[in-house]
């Protein structure tokens, strides 16, 4: 079975930074698109950056273009998400995903179980 | 952005009962490309359905999608106990990809 694993989240103050990272197991990384999607009790879903398989794209919502960089070692079986300058509004739930297809914008088809995410001060 | 509108906000059924999830987009989802998601309290979403009408891997066939262009879909034929939850549609289709608000699913 597919297994996903986040870990990193925390509590940070506005401004300040952290890491999160995704161990995979049970599938080839670089055969696949990963993405990050975190979930708030008010904005619900939303997808915040995928990378493809190689590492060589990355995309990003508009909400945190410029503050967050995700990036991948195949070699480690690991993904991450580095993030600068948090806001209040970036609390959150944030998932791994495995993309369930080849194209850059495909259904998520593994999740993680989520790592919390608190900014404040 | 496409935005997804799903309806009702919260069902009521009992156990054996039909339910019908909507998930209405804003503009046409290219190529049905629309997913839905089950999730319970304290875990991840599960994905059910792609492809507007595809069951994924080990899905139970009480589930089924359908529909096409801006209305879909999601029919449980016959609610089981463990199927009490939140259901969200998302499309793949456009960029950014986009989900609904969430259908709760809650016991009668």
């Amino acid at each position: 079975e597919v297994q996903l694993v986040e870990s990193g989240g925390g509590l940070v103050q506005p401004g300040g930074s952290l890491r999160l990272s995704c161990a995979v197991s049970r599938f080839t990384l670089s055969s696949y698109d990963m993405r990050w999607v975190r979930q708030t009790p008010g904005k619900g879903l939303e997808w915040v950056s995928t990378i493809s398989g190689s590492g060589g794209s990355t995309y990003y919502a508009d909400s945190v273009k410029g503050r967050f960089t995700i990036s991948r070692d195949n070699s480690k079986n690991t993904l991450y998400l580095q993030m600068n300058s948090l806001k209040g509004e970036d609390t959150a739930v944030y998932y791994c995903t495995k993309s369930g297809g080849r194209r850059e914008l495909s259904f998520d088809d593994y999740w993680g179980q989520g790592t919390l995410v608190t900014v404040s001060s | 952005e496409i935005v997804l509108t799903q309806s009702p906000g919260t069902l009521s059924l009992s156990p054996g009962e039909r339910a019908t999830l909507s998930c209405r987009a804003s503009q046409s989802v290219s190529s049905n490309y629309l997913a839905w998601y089950q999730q319970k309290p304290g875990q991840a979403p599960r994905l059910l359905i792609y492809g507007a009408s595809s069951r994924a891997t080990g899905i139970p066939d009480r589930f089924s999608g359908s529909g096409s262009g801006t209305d879909f879909t999601l029919t449980i034929s016959r609610l089981e106990p463990e199927d009490f939850a939140v259901y969200y549609c998302q499309q793949y289709g456009n960029s950014p990809r986009t989900f609904g608000q969430g259908t709760k699913v809650e016991i009668k």
